[in-house]
Protein backbone atom coordinates (compact mmCIF):
# COMPACT_ATOMS: atom_id res chain seq x y z
CA UNK A 1 0.00 0.00 0.00
CA UNK A 2 1.19 3.77 -0.52
CA UNK A 3 1.85 5.57 2.21
CA UNK A 4 3.33 9.51 2.79
CA UNK A 5 5.03 10.41 6.14
CA UNK A 6 5.55 13.84 7.72
CA UNK A 7 8.01 13.46 10.41
CA UNK A 8 7.57 16.91 11.51
CA UNK A 9 4.29 17.96 13.19
CA UNK A 10 5.51 21.56 13.40
CA UNK A 11 8.22 23.85 11.88
CA UNK A 12 9.11 26.76 12.82
CA UNK A 13 11.09 29.16 10.46
CA UNK A 14 12.16 33.60 11.01
CA UNK A 15 10.51 35.89 8.00
CA UNK A 16 12.98 35.46 5.55
CA UNK A 17 14.82 32.73 5.93
CA UNK A 18 14.46 29.27 3.62
CA UNK A 19 11.86 26.83 4.81
CA UNK A 20 11.67 23.33 4.04
CA UNK A 21 8.83 20.94 5.15
CA UNK A 22 9.57 17.03 4.77
CA UNK A 23 8.10 14.07 3.00
CA UNK A 24 9.01 10.66 2.47
CA UNK A 25 7.02 8.14 0.78
CA UNK A 26 6.30 4.45 0.22
CA UNK A 27 5.42 3.15 -3.09
CA UNK A 28 5.41 0.08 -5.33
CA UNK A 29 5.90 1.30 -8.71
CA UNK A 30 6.26 4.95 -10.01
CA UNK A 31 5.31 7.47 -7.38
CA UNK A 32 2.89 10.30 -8.20
CA UNK A 33 3.06 13.52 -5.55
CA UNK A 34 1.63 16.14 -4.44
CA UNK A 35 1.63 18.97 -1.93
CA UNK A 36 -1.58 20.76 -0.05
CA UNK A 37 -1.28 23.74 1.59
CA UNK A 38 -4.52 24.43 4.49
CA UNK A 39 -5.38 27.82 6.22
CA UNK A 40 -7.23 27.72 9.11
CA UNK A 41 -10.60 26.64 8.67
CA UNK A 42 -10.71 26.34 4.70
CA UNK A 43 -10.66 23.42 2.61
CA UNK A 44 -6.95 22.49 0.44
CA UNK A 45 -5.10 24.26 -1.80
CA UNK A 46 -2.65 22.51 -4.65
CA UNK A 47 0.53 23.50 -4.47
CA UNK A 48 2.39 21.22 -7.12
CA UNK A 49 2.98 17.46 -7.93
CA UNK A 50 5.48 15.31 -9.28
CA UNK A 51 4.52 12.83 -12.12
CA UNK A 52 8.07 11.88 -13.51
CA UNK A 53 11.33 13.82 -15.43
CA UNK A 54 12.77 16.92 -13.44
CA UNK A 55 13.21 16.50 -9.80
CA UNK A 56 13.31 19.81 -9.00
CA UNK A 57 9.19 20.37 -8.85
CA UNK A 58 8.23 24.28 -9.04
CA UNK A 59 4.60 25.13 -7.94
CA UNK A 60 2.58 28.00 -6.88
CA UNK A 61 3.20 31.02 -4.21
CA UNK A 62 6.96 30.44 -4.70
CA UNK A 63 6.90 26.42 -3.65
CA UNK A 64 8.59 24.11 -4.80
CA UNK A 65 9.82 20.22 -4.25
CA UNK A 66 12.71 18.24 -4.62
CA UNK A 67 12.19 14.79 -5.37
CA UNK A 68 15.12 12.20 -4.12
CA UNK A 69 14.33 8.91 -5.56
CA UNK A 70 17.09 7.08 -3.39
CA UNK A 71 16.26 8.54 -0.51
CA UNK A 72 12.07 8.02 -1.02
CA UNK A 73 11.87 12.02 -0.12
CA UNK A 74 10.05 15.02 -1.73
CA UNK A 75 10.52 17.87 0.65
CA UNK A 76 8.31 21.04 0.63
CA UNK A 77 11.07 24.03 0.29
CA UNK A 78 10.71 27.88 -0.33
CA UNK A 79 14.02 30.44 -0.41
CA UNK A 80 12.58 33.56 1.56
CA UNK A 81 9.77 32.48 3.73
CA UNK A 82 6.62 34.71 4.46
CA UNK A 83 4.65 34.79 7.88
CA UNK A 84 1.75 34.73 5.18
CA UNK A 85 3.05 31.05 4.06
CA UNK A 86 2.05 30.12 7.75
CA UNK A 87 -0.75 27.04 7.51
CA UNK A 88 -0.81 23.45 7.54
CA UNK A 89 0.97 21.45 4.59
CA UNK A 90 0.07 18.01 3.47
CA UNK A 91 1.90 15.67 1.03
CA UNK A 92 0.46 13.27 -0.53
CA UNK A 93 0.46 9.85 -2.85
CA UNK A 94 -1.49 8.22 -5.56
CA UNK A 95 -2.81 5.35 -4.67
CA UNK A 96 -2.51 3.03 -7.34
CA UNK A 97 -5.03 0.35 -5.26
CA UNK A 98 -7.58 2.26 -7.23
CA UNK A 99 -6.24 1.35 -10.42
CA UNK A 100 -6.61 4.47 -13.03
CA UNK A 101 -8.87 6.38 -10.23
CA UNK A 102 -7.60 9.89 -8.68
CA UNK A 103 -7.20 8.52 -5.57
CA UNK A 104 -4.51 9.66 -2.84
CA UNK A 105 -3.61 9.48 0.41
CA UNK A 106 -2.57 12.01 2.31
CA UNK A 107 0.20 12.27 5.45
CA UNK A 108 -1.02 13.63 8.39
CA UNK A 109 0.13 17.78 8.06
CA UNK A 110 2.99 19.62 9.10
CA UNK A 111 1.86 23.06 10.72
CA UNK A 112 4.64 25.52 9.36
CA UNK A 113 4.74 29.07 11.27
CA UNK A 114 6.90 31.44 10.44
CA UNK A 115 8.21 34.03 12.89
CA UNK A 116 7.92 37.68 12.23
CA UNK B 1 -12.12 26.92 -3.41
CA UNK B 2 -13.03 27.66 -6.57
CA UNK B 3 -15.59 25.71 -7.60
CA UNK B 4 -16.92 23.98 -5.16
CA UNK B 5 -19.34 24.87 -2.54
CA UNK B 6 -20.07 23.12 0.41
CA UNK B 7 -23.01 24.26 2.78
CA UNK B 8 -23.48 24.51 5.83
CA UNK B 9 -19.98 26.13 6.61
CA UNK B 10 -20.85 24.91 10.66
CA UNK B 11 -23.83 22.53 11.35
CA UNK B 12 -25.08 21.74 15.12
CA UNK B 13 -26.77 18.10 15.56
CA UNK B 14 -28.15 15.96 18.43
CA UNK B 15 -26.92 12.34 18.72
CA UNK B 16 -28.89 10.07 17.43
CA UNK B 17 -29.93 12.13 14.28
CA UNK B 18 -29.07 12.22 10.74
CA UNK B 19 -27.52 14.80 9.34
CA UNK B 20 -26.61 15.53 5.30
CA UNK B 21 -23.76 17.64 4.48
CA UNK B 22 -24.25 19.49 1.04
CA UNK B 23 -21.64 19.09 -1.51
CA UNK B 24 -21.95 21.21 -5.26
CA UNK B 25 -19.22 21.75 -8.02
CA UNK B 26 -19.44 23.71 -11.23
CA UNK B 27 -16.11 22.32 -12.77
CA UNK B 28 -17.39 19.48 -15.04
CA UNK B 29 -15.37 17.14 -12.81
CA UNK B 30 -16.36 13.26 -13.28
CA UNK B 31 -14.71 12.50 -9.76
CA UNK B 32 -16.21 13.95 -6.39
CA UNK B 33 -14.19 12.33 -2.89
CA UNK B 34 -15.46 12.87 0.72
CA UNK B 35 -12.90 12.95 3.65
CA UNK B 36 -13.05 13.84 7.47
CA UNK B 37 -10.17 15.64 9.06
CA UNK B 38 -9.37 15.22 12.53
CA UNK B 39 -6.36 17.05 14.31
CA UNK B 40 -3.37 15.48 14.18
CA UNK B 41 -4.82 12.43 11.58
CA UNK B 42 -4.51 14.33 8.20
CA UNK B 43 -7.44 13.54 5.86
CA UNK B 44 -9.38 10.10 5.48
CA UNK B 45 -11.49 9.57 2.95
CA UNK B 46 -14.99 8.07 3.14
CA UNK B 47 -16.46 7.96 -0.30
CA UNK B 48 -15.07 8.29 -4.17
CA UNK B 49 -17.66 8.39 -6.94
CA UNK B 50 -15.99 8.18 -10.70
CA UNK B 51 -19.49 8.74 -12.50
CA UNK B 52 -22.70 9.31 -12.02
CA UNK B 53 -24.79 6.66 -10.07
CA UNK B 54 -21.91 4.69 -9.11
CA UNK B 55 -19.52 5.19 -5.99
CA UNK B 56 -16.60 3.37 -3.89
CA UNK B 57 -16.15 3.31 0.15
CA UNK B 58 -12.97 4.84 0.90
CA UNK B 59 -11.15 3.52 3.99
CA UNK B 60 -13.56 5.05 6.88
CA UNK B 61 -17.18 4.17 5.27
CA UNK B 62 -18.64 2.59 8.32
CA UNK B 63 -21.63 4.89 9.67
CA UNK B 64 -21.91 6.97 6.38
CA UNK B 65 -23.70 7.04 3.18
CA UNK B 66 -23.27 9.15 -0.08
CA UNK B 67 -25.60 9.37 -3.73
CA UNK B 68 -24.74 10.41 -6.86
CA UNK B 69 -27.55 11.57 -9.10
CA UNK B 70 -26.03 14.59 -10.54
CA UNK B 71 -22.47 15.25 -11.94
CA UNK B 72 -22.48 18.58 -10.33
CA UNK B 73 -23.78 17.11 -6.46
CA UNK B 74 -22.13 14.31 -3.89
CA UNK B 75 -24.42 14.79 -1.15
CA UNK B 76 -23.03 13.00 2.24
CA UNK B 77 -24.89 11.67 5.08
CA UNK B 78 -23.91 11.17 8.58
CA UNK B 79 -26.06 8.53 9.87
CA UNK B 80 -26.79 7.70 13.88
CA UNK B 81 -24.37 4.80 13.60
CA UNK B 82 -21.37 6.72 12.97
CA UNK B 83 -19.64 6.74 16.38
CA UNK B 84 -17.94 9.83 16.27
CA UNK B 85 -19.12 12.24 14.16
CA UNK B 86 -17.76 15.31 15.00
CA UNK B 87 -14.80 16.08 12.63
CA UNK B 88 -14.23 18.66 9.55
CA UNK B 89 -15.98 17.04 6.86
CA UNK B 90 -13.95 17.95 3.33
CA UNK B 91 -15.34 17.57 -0.14
CA UNK B 92 -13.05 17.55 -3.23
CA UNK B 93 -13.22 16.71 -6.83
CA UNK B 94 -10.69 16.00 -9.92
CA UNK B 95 -10.70 14.89 -13.45
CA UNK B 96 -10.61 12.84 -15.84
CA UNK B 97 -11.23 10.10 -13.57
CA UNK B 98 -8.50 7.86 -15.30
CA UNK B 99 -5.11 8.10 -17.14
CA UNK B 100 -2.57 10.66 -16.22
CA UNK B 101 -2.04 12.40 -12.93
CA UNK B 102 -4.43 15.19 -11.63
CA UNK B 103 -4.93 16.86 -8.59
CA UNK B 104 -7.68 17.37 -6.77
CA UNK B 105 -9.49 20.75 -5.81
CA UNK B 106 -11.03 21.62 -2.35
CA UNK B 107 -14.43 22.48 -0.89
CA UNK B 108 -14.54 25.40 2.17
CA UNK B 109 -15.26 22.60 4.46
CA UNK B 110 -18.31 21.88 6.90
CA UNK B 111 -17.60 22.00 10.72
CA UNK B 112 -20.07 19.35 12.03
CA UNK B 113 -20.43 18.90 15.96
CA UNK B 114 -22.77 16.55 17.75
CA UNK B 115 -23.55 16.93 21.17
Amino acid sequence: AQSVAQPEDQVNVAEGNPLTVKCTYSVSGNPYLFWYVQYPNRGLQFLLKYITGDNLVKGSYGFEAEFNKSQTSFHLKKPSALVSDSALYFCAVRDMSAGGYQKVTFGTGTKLQVIP
Amino acid sequence: DGGITQSPKYLFRKEGQNVTLSCEQNLNHDAMYWYRQDPGQGLRLIYYSQIVNDFQKGDIAEGYSVSREKKESFPLTVTSAQKNPTAFYLCASSSPTTGGVYEQYFGPGTRLTVT
